[in-house]
């Protein structure tokens, strides 16, 4: 029944691994997004996706990278973490009706040790 | 570029009383306007939203209403609960980039019985 799913919940790793964070929405929405939020609550977008288009915040470092491998996924994955990695982050999507709104995941906390 | 202030908090009030969080927002053409609300722990729930000048959203006994001469969108509630402490975002929908959100820095509200 969950809108906007993520796995994990929660992720400890150490640095310089490489982690996936899935996300999976059931609205049948078109666009769907990642969003950092850090230890003082600043959220900010890091991609925004479409099946045509792929909008990257100039600020993201390319060891991030957005995967989808349909409509309903968009898979983040980090290369070679580093400490300032941590933080929690969030997916959501939008389209139909209301496109402008969007509906968020529950979060996945990711702490880089 | 576009840009969402919000004023800081904390914010602590008894219950019952009237909340106010200021939200003044910068932006190119006529964004959509939107509070979202994290409960502790959790991820971020729309809260309302409003698309046009003059609109007032409201949701929960929350209202705000989209003031474009004096570009703010603030939200009031006139008897708060202890179940209303969360962090509030105020965030615009940027039309020109997918309707990402671009958020102020969140406002954390405590409410004592």
């Amino acid at each position: 029944d969950t809108a906007v799913s993520q796995t994990p919940k929660y992720l400890v790793t150490q640095m310089g691994n490489d982690k996936s964070i899935k996300c999976e929405q059931n609205l049948g929405h078109d666009t769907m997004y990642w969003y950092k939020q850090d230890s003082k609550k600043f959220l900010k977008i890091m991609f925004s996706y479409n099946n045509k288009e792929l909008i990257i915040n100039e600020t993201v470092p390319n060891r991030f990278s957005p995967k989808s491998p349909d409509k309903a996924h968009l898979n983040l994955h980090i290369n070679s973490l580093e400490l300032g990695d941590s933080a929690v982050y969030f997916c959501a999507s939008s389209g139909g009706g209301t496109k402008e709104t969007q509906y968020f995941g529950p979060g996945t906390r990711l702490l880089v040790l | 570029g576009n840009s969402v202030t919000q004023m800081e908090g904390p914010v602590t009030l008894s219950e019952e009383a009237f909340l106010t969080i200021n939200c003044t927002y910068t932006a190119t053409g006529y964004p959509s306007l939107f509070w979202y609300v994290q409960y502790p722990g959790e991820g971020l729930q729309l809260l309302l939203k409003a698309t046009k000048a003059d609109d007032k959203g409201s949701n929960k006994g929350f209202e705000a209403t989209y003031r474009k001469e004096t570009t703010s969108f603030h939200l009031e509630k006139g008897s708060v609960q202890v179940s209303d402490s969360a962090v509030y975002f105020c965030a615009l929908s940027d039309r020109g980039s997918q309707g990402n959100l671009i958020f102020g820095k969140g406002t954390k509200l405590s409410v004592k019985p």
